[in-house]
């Protein structure tokens, strides 16, 4: 299954680096979705744009930063990480925001903050 | 207010039958979803139901009661493979996905 794609799949990094996540989705979907995943909690979403507009920030901290650059690609940069946000990035799609729709995840970045 | 509640982990015997239960509360509802997800790896759509009833797709099934704010995936024929965790969502009126913490699945042989 290759329909959404995330790159790296693993990532160490120290609380001064900055770095980016990388989605790309190949289902033609309009709505792209960021979340974190830690063990034992419920999926948390983070971000979620629509047509290339950002639609939601779940309060999330001005350390992790969204992009969508257009409807297949969507990035998280993040910077000066605390090591409370190592976790399970998902990134999801859907057809689009505000109707019953599905969404298909990608396999993840496994993040590490030392 | 909303929650969602699911059992933390369930173990059950290859070739058996194992029910998941899966319990919420929302003003507003558009649907509930379960999801595998086998460790390390990507969430996958299993079922989707809007309307009270049981769906039926091969040997996973998925029931829901609006009413009683309940859902249950039922798997049959237990393979070792579907040892995973299973994931329920529901839609809320602002078609937002609130999930819960997942049930982890222990298929012994």
């Amino acid at each position: 299954e290759t329909g959404v794609t995330q790159t790296p799949r693993h990532l160490v990094m120290g609380m001064t680096n900055k770095k980016s996540l990388k989605c790309e989705q190949h289902l033609g979907h309009n709505a792209m979705y960021w979340y974190k995943q830690s063990a034992k909690k419920p999926l948390e979403l983070m971000f979620v744009y629509n047509f290339k507009e950002q639609t939601e920030n779940n309060s999330v901290p001005s350390r992790f930063s969204p992009e969508c650059p257009n409807s297949s690609h969507l990035f998280l940069h993040l910077h000066t990480l605390q090591p409370e946000d190592s976790a399970l990035y998902l990134c999801a799609s859907s057809p689009k925001r505000g109707d019953q729709e599905t969404q298909y995840f990608g396999p993840g970045t496994r993040l590490l903050v030392l | 207010g909303q929650n969602i509640d699911q059992p933390t982990e369930m173990t059950a015997t290859e070739g058996a039958i194992v029910q998941i239960n899966c319990t919420y509360q929302t003003s507003g509802f558009n649907g509930l979803f379960w999801y595998q997800q086998h460790a390390g790896e990507a969430p996958t759509f299993l079922s989707y139901n809007v309307l009270d009833g049981f769906e039926e797709k091969g040997r996973f099934s998925s029931f829901l009661s609006r009413s009683k704010g309940y859902s249950y995936l039922l798997l049959k024929e237990l393979q070792m493979k579907d040892s995973a965790s299973y994931l329920c969502a529901f839609m809320d009126s602002n078609y937002q996905l609130i999930w819960g913490a997942g049930t982890k699945l222990i298929i012994k042989p």
